[in-house]
């Protein structure tokens, strides 16, 4: 099965914009989703189908995709943004999860 | 409101098996899929398998590492999913997410986990 990579950590202060990638051979010919996962608790699904925001997450976070690289990005980014993010996405064989991203707000 | 609530997990020796029960409400659970995810302590998210919904065939599809020791069933009738967990490996543990699986609409729901511990 292929892999999604992302960066291991990202620091931004607060108010700054945050942005976390994820690569993957297949992401130009599939969807790529966004979760968030704070300590302790189960992952939120942030964005799906590359761009879309489920209802209830904040306008400040938007997804957007280029070839193999897609990108979560949090604008104007709150203390309570941190946490870890994961990508997602498919191939023929199942579901695969990128390996997280740690965001600090410094 | 949706709610998936996760059940079964505890302490079990190598080589045992387990059976994970996710209750669901909140919604019409025969015309969803339902997945699970798995995080081993520290880890990331793992994806461990799917069943599609009765309209879909009922059908399932798991993840290398689980396949052939691990089986997902559905009762539609109790608005449950199973994960029946079978050959269990030390590499297991983990915490055990049930999700529902809204294809292209993404894992929209998740259950607050129940953790399966493999040791001897």
């Amino acid at each position: 099965s292929y892999e999604l990579t992302q960066p291991p950590s990202v620091s931004v202060s607060p108010g700054q914009t945050a942005r976390i990638t994820c690569s993957g051979d297949a992401l130009p010919k599939q969807y790529a989703y966004w979760y968030q996962q704070k300590p302790g608790q189960a992952p939120v699904l942030v964005i799906y189908k590359d761009s879309e925001r489920p209802s209830g997450i904040p306008e400040r976070f938007s997804g957007s995709s280029s070839g193999t690289t897609v990108t979560l990005t949090i604008s104007g980014v709150q203390a309570e943004d941190e946490a870890d993010y994961y990508c997602q996405s498919a191939d023929s064989s199942g579901a695969v999860f990128g390996g997280g991203t740690k965001l600090t707000v410094l | 409101e949706v709610q998936l609530v996760e059940s079964g997990g505890g302490l079990v020796q190598p080589g045992r098996s387990l059976r994970l029960s996710c209750t669901a409400s909140g919604f019409t659970f025969g015309d969803y899929a339902m997945s699970w995810v798995r995080q081993a302590p520290g880890k990331g998210l793992e994806w461990v398998g799917f069943i599609r919904s009765k309209a879909y065939g009922g059908t399932t599809e798991y993840a290398a590492s689980v396949k052939g020791r691990f089986t997902i069933s559905r009762d539609d009738s109790k608005s449950i999913a199973y994960l029946q967990m079978n050959s269990l490996k030390t590499e297991d543990t983990a915490v055990y997410y049930c999700t529902r699986d809204r294809g292209y609409s993404g894992y929209d729901s998740w259950g607050q986990g129940t953790l399966v511990t493999v040791s001897s």
